[in-house]
């Protein structure tokens, strides 16, 4: 069956710090791979998707990055943080053969400070 | 462009209540529309997609092209129903689009 995992799980970074969220699924091949931020009031904010190695979508300009250096990891990054970058970050899978549900990891609390 | 809207940030009902969670859209095309579901320290999960029609632990939705909406709902809830519950929209093959959440309360 198919898994997806992220790390960490937790994360308390300086502002100007620099910031890298991997996630990995297993168990499938070529999926699409996302990052979602959860924010209170605000809902789930899709920041980046990819639809293949090297293939990264910027849905909202900000001052993250995304990557996607093998099939299925994908890593969320930031040069320097802000107080704003504060979140929870979710990365999501789908496989396109069985059609558009996604699935979630369990996701990873940032506190800028 | 494609927006999902969910009115109510919460909604707080007493067990054995009725419950209806509203989700309104707006898509030119064909949608796919989903009600995903987070309970307390657990991770984001599909509760039910409108193309497969079913119930999940007792909660039902049709989707009203005429009205653009995806309305979640319970006959009698239960406790162990309080969540958060997202509404999403799916448009193609590489996004989804969620509302912003309504968190359900149900007391005893």
């Amino acid at each position: 069956s198919q898994t997806i995992h992220q790390w960490p799980a937790t994360l308390v970074q300086p502002v100007g710090s620099p910031l890298s969220l991997e996630c990995t699924v297993e168990g499938t091949s070529n999926p699409n791979l996302y990052w979602y931020r959860q924010a209170a009031g605000r809902g789930l904010q899709l920041l980046f998707y990819s639809v293949g190695i090297g293939q990264i979508s910027s849905e909202v300009p900000q001052n993250l990055s995304a990557s996607r250096p093998q099939d299925r990891q994908f890593i969320l990054s930031s040069k320097k943080l802000l107080l704003s970058d504060s979140g929870f970050y979710l990365c999501a899978w789908r496989q396109r053969s069985s059609g558009n549900t996604i699935y979630f990891g369990e996701g990873s609390w940032l506190t800028v400070v | 462009a494609q927006r999902v809207t969910q009115p109510e940030k919460l909604l707080s009902v007493f067990k054995g209540a009725p419950v209806e969670l509203k989700c309104n859209y707006s898509y030119s095309g064909s949608p796919e529309l989903f009600w995903y579901v987070q309970y307390s320290r657990q991770r984001l999960q599909l509760l039910l997609r409108h193309i497969s029609r079913e119930s999940i632990k007792g909660f039902t939705a049709d989707l009203n092209k005429g009205e653009t909406s995806f309305h979640l709902k319970k006959p009698f809830a239960q406790e162990e129903d309080s969540a958060m519950y997202y509404c999403a929209l799916s448009y193609g093959y590489s996004t989804l689009t969620f509302g912003k959440g309504t968190m359900l309360l149900v007391s005893p």
